[in-house]
């Protein structure tokens, strides 16, 4: 079965830099959530989208912007890189008919800021 | 958002039980989910229950749910080496519908002993 595409898979930058990453959702899942997993800590929420607009929003720094286009593949924009970004950016994509909204989850971007 | 919170380390015998436990705050949460993250991988839906319920079992794994006490666990049988990872439970950020993000625990490194 068809899994959350992530790209890339690893990513080097450097301080100050932009960044860009792309999550291709599951075929006909309509919402997208981006989260930020730094080193042994646990998942944090940053955005999420259906149908193309912005659900819910969460620690997401005003640094970062995301949006999700017409073909339901999303994207999270990253300026002005900081040390502390540097950490592992899953996305994760459900359906919004499902009754208790699964989230299928990305094999992540591992970003590295130096 | 809402605190989520477990044990960090949990050892066990192969071909025993595990059990994890997990308290959470938002006594509105419509579901409960319990998420697998394997080293260097995503995350992995293992299971999830609804807020209504007191148990659910899925072949091995067992969820119990105490609305009073807010506290989830989460048993899993036979354990064997392949069940050696980080488990996370997760409840939504929010009202538990629409593109809801996922508030997560610390997660419990399970370490299983030959």
């Amino acid at each position: 079965a068809a899994g959350v595409i992530q790209s890339p898979r690893h990513l080097i930058k450097e301080k100050r830099e932009t960044a860009t990453l792309k999550c291709y959702p599951i075929p006909r899942h309509d919402t997208v959530y981006w989260y930020q997993q730094g080193p042994g800590q646990d998942p944090q929420f940053l955005i999420s989208f259906y149908e193309k607009m912005q659900s819910d929003k969460g620690s997401i720094p005003d640094r970062f912007s995301a949006q999700q286009f017409s073909d339901y593949h999303s994207e999270l924009n990253m300026s002005s890189l900081e040390l502390g970004d540097s950490a592992l950016y899953f996305c994760a994509s459900s359906s919004g008919l499902a009754k208790y909204n699964e989230q299928f989850f990305g094999p992540g971007t591992r970003l590295t800021v130096l | 958002g809402e605190d989520v919170e477990q044990s960090l380390f949990l050892s066990v015998r192969e071909g025993d039980s595990s059990v994890i436990n997990c308290t959470y705050t938002d006594s509105s949460s419509t579901y409960l989910y319990w998420y697998k993250q394997e080293p260097g991988a995503g995350l992995q839906l293992l299971t999830y229950i609804f807020s209504n319920m007191d148990m659910k079992q899925d072949q091995r794994l067992t969820v119990l749910l105490n609305k009073k006490d807010k506290h989830l666990s989460l048993r899993i049988a036979d354990t064997q080496t392949g069940d050696s990872a980080i488990y996370f439970c997760a409840e939504p950020m929010y009202s538990g519908g629409g593109a809801d993000g996922l508030t997560f625990g610390k997660g419990t490194h399970l370490i299983i002993q030959p």
